[in-house]
C-alpha cells in the first residue's frame, strides 16, 4: 500500500508571497491532519479535515487555511508569508473515527521563507 | 499550555532497556496516550497507544500509572536504530487532534 505523499518536498518563497502544499493520503484514509514543525516549537497541530470538512483546528492565524477534496487529497495554503513560517510541514492520514487512529505521516514539505 | 511534558534528552546503552517517561497530569478520561518517534528528516512513526491498561507490541511496551497522570515507554533492547526523538501525545476520542510537544531525544550509545 502506498504511503502518504506530499508535494513539493522543498520550497523557497519570499515574504509576502503565498504557498500551497499538497497531501495525498493512504488509500481508504479519509482523515487528513496538518502539522507545523520548527526547532523551537516542536510539532504543532494546524488542522484536521474529514469528509471535506474541517473537523479540528489548532491555534494558528487565519493566514493558514486548508481544504480537502472528494478523493480525500488535501491542500494547505499559507498567505502573506512571514519569515517565521519557515518550517517542515507534515501531513498525516488516518482511518475515520471509531477505529484505532494511528496517524501515518508523510515525509513533509520543507518551506523556507526569505 | 503543554498537555505532556517529557525530558528533553536521554542516553541509553545499546542492548539495554530504554525507559522514556511522560507526564500528562491534566489528562481527561476520554484521552488516549499515544507514542510516536521521529528519525531525523522523516515523518513521525507510530509506536504504541493505550487508555488505561499496560500495552505491549513488537516495538515497545507502554506502562500507564493507575491515576493515568504519567506513562513510560519501554524499548526492551535498544539498538542504534532506535536513536530518534520520541513524542508522548494525547488524543481524544472526538477527533484526530494530537498535541505533540517537543519530545525526548533518545541517543543509543554503542
Amino acid at each position: 500500500k502506498a504511503g502518504v505523499t506530499q508535494t513539493p518536498r522543498y520550497l523557497i518563497k519570499t515574504r509576502g508571497q503565498q504557498v500551497t502544499l499538497s497531501c495525498s493520503p493512504i488509500s481508504g484514509h479519509r482523515s487528513v491532519s496538518w502539522y507545523q514543525q520548527t526547532p523551537g516549537q516542536g510539532l504543532q497541530f494546524l488542522f484536521e479535515y474529514f469528509s471535506e470538512t474541517q473537523r479540528n483546528k489548532g491555534n494558528f492565524p487565519g493566514r493558514f487555511s486548508g481544504r480537502q477534496f472528494s478523493n480525500s487529497r488535501s491542500e494547505m495554503n499559507v498567505s502573506t508569508l512571514e519569515l517565521g513560517d519557515s518550517a517542515l510541514y507534515l501531513c498525516a492520514s488516518s482511518l475515520p473515527m471509531g477505529v484505532h487512529n494511528e496517524q501515518f505521516f508523510g515525509p513533509g514539505t520543507r518551506l523556507t521563507v526569505l | 499550555d503543554a498537555k505532556t511534558t517529557q525530558p528533553p534528552s536521554m542516553d541509553c546503552a545499546e542492548g539495554r532497556a530504554a525507559n522514556l517517561p511522560c507526564n500528562h497530569s491534566t489528562i481527561s478520561g476520554n484521552e488516549y496516550v499515544y507514542w510516536y518517534r521521529q528519525i531525523h528528516s522523516q515523518g513521525p512513526q507510530y509506536i504504541i497507544h493505550g487508555l488505561k491498561n499496560n500495552e505491549t507490541n513488537e516495538m515497545a511496551s507502554l506502562i500507564i500509572t493507575e491515576d493515568r497522570k504519567s506513562s513510560t515507554l519501554i524499548l526492551p533492547h535498544a539498538t542504534l536504530r532506535d536513536t530518534a526523538v520520541y513524542y508522548c501525545t494525547l488524543r481524544t476520542n472526538t477527533g484526530n487532534q494530537f498535541y505533540f510537544g517537543t519530545g525526548t531525544s533518545l541517543t543509543v550509545i554503542p
